[in-house]
Parts: structure tokens; C-alpha cells; sequence
């Protein structure tokens, strides 16, 4: 089975803090994402990566920062935390090919920012 | 901004009965649609994906799609209590020569015994 690990489950930080959060995947996929899902709009894409070192914004990058160095590894980076970042923040990866549309998901981090 | 709008319920059905989610969106040149379902407090899981006008039935479920009028739906036969979960529909479009994903904000269903 594919598995997305989220390094934490509940994470609490204060505004202007820069704040990590890390996602690794074992399938040994191309493709990696950063969403982020809030009560009443859904999962909006942050940002995305199809390869190592490449990313590219999503439709809500503001505020974000992602680095990957290796394919396992994407890390979603807040520069200064801001209390509107508050919400719950999943990572998902894909296989290249074939529209990368069956996204598999980690159990997501639920970030507050006092 | 290409968008994908849900009713957000809840949608409140008896078991056994026929649930009926639907879904509609705003890029026409989008082929690809899928559903993902997602129980509380857990992640989102693909549960169906449909890419040409019809049905396309898969055990109790069955996703529609009808590209001239941009809607596809989602029936789920025979409803179970473990059913009650939040159904995403998602869109594959294009966008800065990337395909990606959109979701719906998700249809809240709630089948009691």
C-alpha cells in the first residue's frame, strides 16, 4: 500500500513563527502536493512538485515556500506564520502519467497559528 | 478562477435508499471527473473517476456525466450507515501547462438506519 506520512498530526504555533511541515512518501512517486482544507471551500492546491528540485505554484502560494531535494520528500514551509494559515494541511502524491489524477493522501496536519 | 460547486448538504437519506450527490463545473474543455470520499476526520480516498458522456457503475455506485451541461453526479445504490462520509467530485484541468486538480468543497451525506 502507498503510504503518505505527514510528520505531525496537530501542530500550535505563534504568528511570525516560520513553520516546517514535512510529507514522505514510499511509492517512489513523481508527483507530490501540498493542499491545504478549510469548512466551506474545499482542498485549494498550494503547491505541486513533478520532479525533484521543481515546484510550481498552486492557487494559493502566498505566504508558502516548498522544497523538495528528494523525490520522498516534500516539505511545505510558512515563512511567518500567520493565524489565517490556520487550517488543515494535507499532502498527496501521484504516479506521472496518466493526469495524476488518483491522488493518495497522508493524514494531514491540523496547524493553528496563535 | 476555473471552479467546481457542490451542494454542501447535509444530505440526509434512510438505508437502503438511492443517495444522489451532484456536482458542476466551470472549465468545458475539462475531460476528466472524479470522486473522492472522505470520512471525518480522515483523508480524502478515490472512490471513482468517469471520462466519457454516461454511466459508468462500479458495485453500488454509479458517476454521471453530461459534458454538454457540465454536471456529473454521483448515486450510491442501497445506502449504508458506512456510507456517511463527505464526497468530493474533482476536475482535472489545465492550467499554466500543468494539469491539475480541482476540488469541490464536498457534499456532507448522512444515511441513518
Amino acid at each position: 500500500d502507498v503510504k503518505v506520512t505527514q510528520s505531525s498530526r496537530y501542530l500550535v504555533k505563534r504568528t511570525g513563527e516560520k513553520v516546517f511541515l514535512e510529507c514522505v512518501q514510499d511509492m517512489d512517486h513523481e508527483n507530490m502536493f501540498w493542499y491545504r482544507q478549510d469548512p466551506g471551500l474545499g482542498l485549494r492546491l498550494i503547491y505541486f512538485s513533478y520532479d525533484v528540485k521543481m515546484k510550481e505554484k498552486g492557487d494559493i502560494p502566498e505566504g508558502y515556500s516548498v522544497s523538495r531535494e528528494k523525490k520522498e520528500r516534500f516539505s511545505l514551509i510558512l515563512e511567518s506564520a500567520s493565524t489565517n494559515q490556520t487550517s488543515m494541511y494535507l499532502c498527496a502524491s501521484s504516479l506521472r502519467g496518466g493526469g495524476n489524477e488518483k491522488l493518495f493522501f497522508g493524514s494531514g496536519t491540523q496547524l493553528s497559528v496563535l | 478562477q476555473k471552479e467546481v460547486e457542490q451542494n454542501s448538504g447535509p444530505l440526509s437519506v434512510p438505508e437502503g435508499a438511492i443517495a444522489s450527490l451532484n456536482c458542476t463545473y466551470s472549465d468545458r474543455v475539462s475531460q476528466s471527473f472524479f470522486w473522492y470520499r472522505q470520512y471525518s476526520g480522515k483523508s480524502p480516498e478515490l472512490i471513482m473517476s468517469i471520462y466519457s458522456n454516461g454511466d459508468k457503475e462500479d458495485g453500488r455506485f454509479t458517476a454521471q456525466l453530461n459534458k454538454a451541461s457540465q454536471y456529473v453526479s454521483l448515486l450510491i445504490r442501497d445506502s449504508q450507515p458506512s456510507d456517511s462520509a463527505t464526497y468530493l467530485c474533482a476536475v482535472k484541468t489545465e492550467a499554466g501547462g500543468y494539469n491539475k486538480l480541482i476540488f469541490g468543497a464536498g457534499t456532507r451525506l448522512a444515511v441513518h438506519p
